[in-house]
């Protein structure tokens, strides 16, 4: 079965300081995995894909995620939060051949 | 280049009726899927069409079904409308196969079943 689950409903920090969004996911197969984000009233945007290249994965905006087979995780950070990075995120796993599993979501608040 | 267009924006149907909604994927792209964001179920995937087939589908009952023309536009029908069926509904395409290629959304279209 596939599955994928955020961690955290709801993230808080504060602007400047570092920020972890945490993913676990399940798979038969080695997935293909996603951020996303979504910001009030606009569509979802990529951030970051891991297709079975480099485990650490670069995106957009100072996002990288890291992924880490032997604990099944797919975690998203930032090092230093803008007040512009709050959103909603989703981590989405994608197995060979197979839909796309979303996560439930997590609210990134960054406080000023 | 003009991004994903998605029409209409927002929907008002009763119970029983039915719905077509439309999406324009960016002009080159190939690749259209379809996604249902609810509060309670969150975003899932309802199919994939490239080149005009259906190449992959997610968990939803028949009354839900797709199609896509030569020009790349794709539509989503759904039938006997439910008060489950309000959503709003995401299209996203792509150069490629969704998984190979970076998908980019629609604002997407906004349905009220009452």
């Amino acid at each position: 079965a596939q599955s994928v689950t955020q961690l955290d409903s709801h993230v808080s920090v504060s602007e400047g300081t570092p920020v972890l969004l945490r993913c676990n996911y399940s798979s038969s197969y080695s997935p293909s995995l996603f951020w996303y984000v979504q910001h009030p009233n606009k569509g979802l945007q990529l951030l970051l894909k891991y297709t079975s290249a480099a485990t650490l994965v670069k995106g957009i905006n100072g996002f990288e995620a890291e992924f880490k087979k032997s604990e099944t995780s797919f975690h998203l950070t930032k090092p230093s939060a803008h007040m512009s990075d709050a959103a909603e995120y989703f981590c989405v796993v994608n197995p060979p051949g197979n839909q796309f599993y979303f996560g439930t979501g997590t609210s990134l608040t960054v406080i000023p | 280049k003009a991004g994903v267009t998605q029409t209409p924006r927002y929907l008002i149907k009763t119970r029983g009726q039915q719905v077509t909604l439309s999406c324009s994927p960016i002009s080159g792209h190939r690749s259209v899927s379809w996604y249902q964001q609810t509060p309670g179920q969150g975003l899932q995937f309802l199919f994939e069409y490239f080149s005009e087939t259906q190449r992959n589908k997610g968990n939803f009952p028949g009354r839900f079904s797709g199609r896509q023309f030569s020009n790349s536009r794709s539509e989503m029908n759904v039938s006997t409308l439910e008060l489950g069926d309000s959503a709003l509904y995401l299209c996203a395409s792509s150069l490629g196969l969704a998984a190979q290629e970076t998908q980019y959304f629609g604002p997407g279209t906004r349905l009220l079943v009452l």
